[in-house]
């Protein structure tokens, strides 16, 4: 199967700076990526949706100046998250669109604890 | 909204079978999903089913769709202390998944 991977894997960082996420598909080219959150003990939440070349989608409530996500290569998306506070502590995962509802991969997560 | 909902907690014992539950709100989802996340990993998908079935199974899994009562379940039969982890169902009728709250499955000897 199709490996992406993400880095870092944990960060622990002090209020009010930023974080930044990489997501990597290893062996097939993405042209959208999924960005997840999920808080302890809760369910997985969108927060957004990117584009190759061009602006991501933000679900709503997902503030677009506080959680910004390039997509500048087919392999590599990004995702910081600025001016971090403790409510931003969350494990983040990212997902490639494969184009095949049977295909489904998975960034292994992010977990991100803020001070 | 869309809105999908799991049980909490299951505890089995080893060698039994284990059924998870999950019911969701979208009459229009075409595929609804099974997914397996261990401790501080991402999710790994399990299995799925297309929204015109009403059973499919997959080795030791065995999912089964009511699509008039919106209800979806995961059967593990022979559940083993593997098998110790969250499950989440989730539902999509585009690229967009919408997941369900997440069952914590633990198997005991």
């Amino acid at each position: 199967g199709a490996v992406v991977s993400q880095h870092p894997s944990w960060v622990i960082c002090k209020s009010g700076t930023s974080v930044k996420i990489e997501c990597r598909s290893l062996d097939f080219q993405a042209t959208t990526m999924f960005w997840y959150r999920q808080f302890p003990k809760q369910s997985l939440m969108l927060m957004a949706t990117s584009n190759e070349g061009s602006k991501a989608t933000y679900e709503q409530g997902v503030e677009k100046d506080k959680f910004l996500i390039n997509h500048a290569s087919l392999t590599l998306s990004t995702l910081t998250v600025t001016s971090a506070h403790p409510e931003d502590s969350s494990f983040y995962i990212c997902r490639p669109e494969t184009g095949a509802h049977n295909e489904q991969f998975f960034g292994p997560g992010t977990r991100l604890t803020v001070l | 909204g869309e809105d999908v909902e799991q049980s909490l907690f299951l505890s089995v014992r080893e060698g039994d079978s284990s059924v998870i539950n999950c019911t969701y709100t979208d009459s229009s989802s075409t595929y609804l999903y099974w997914y397996k996340q261990e401790p501080g990993a991402g999710l790994q998908l399990l299995t799925y089913i297309f929204s015109n079935m009403d059973m499919k199974q997959d080795q030791r899994l065995t999912v089964l769709l009511n699509k008039k009562d919106k209800h979806l379940s995961l059967r593990i039969a022979d559940t083993q202390t593997g098998d110790s982890a969250i499950y989440f169902c989730a539902e999509s009728n585009t690229d967009k998944l919408i997941f369900g709250t997440g069952t914590r499955l633990q198997v005991f000897p």
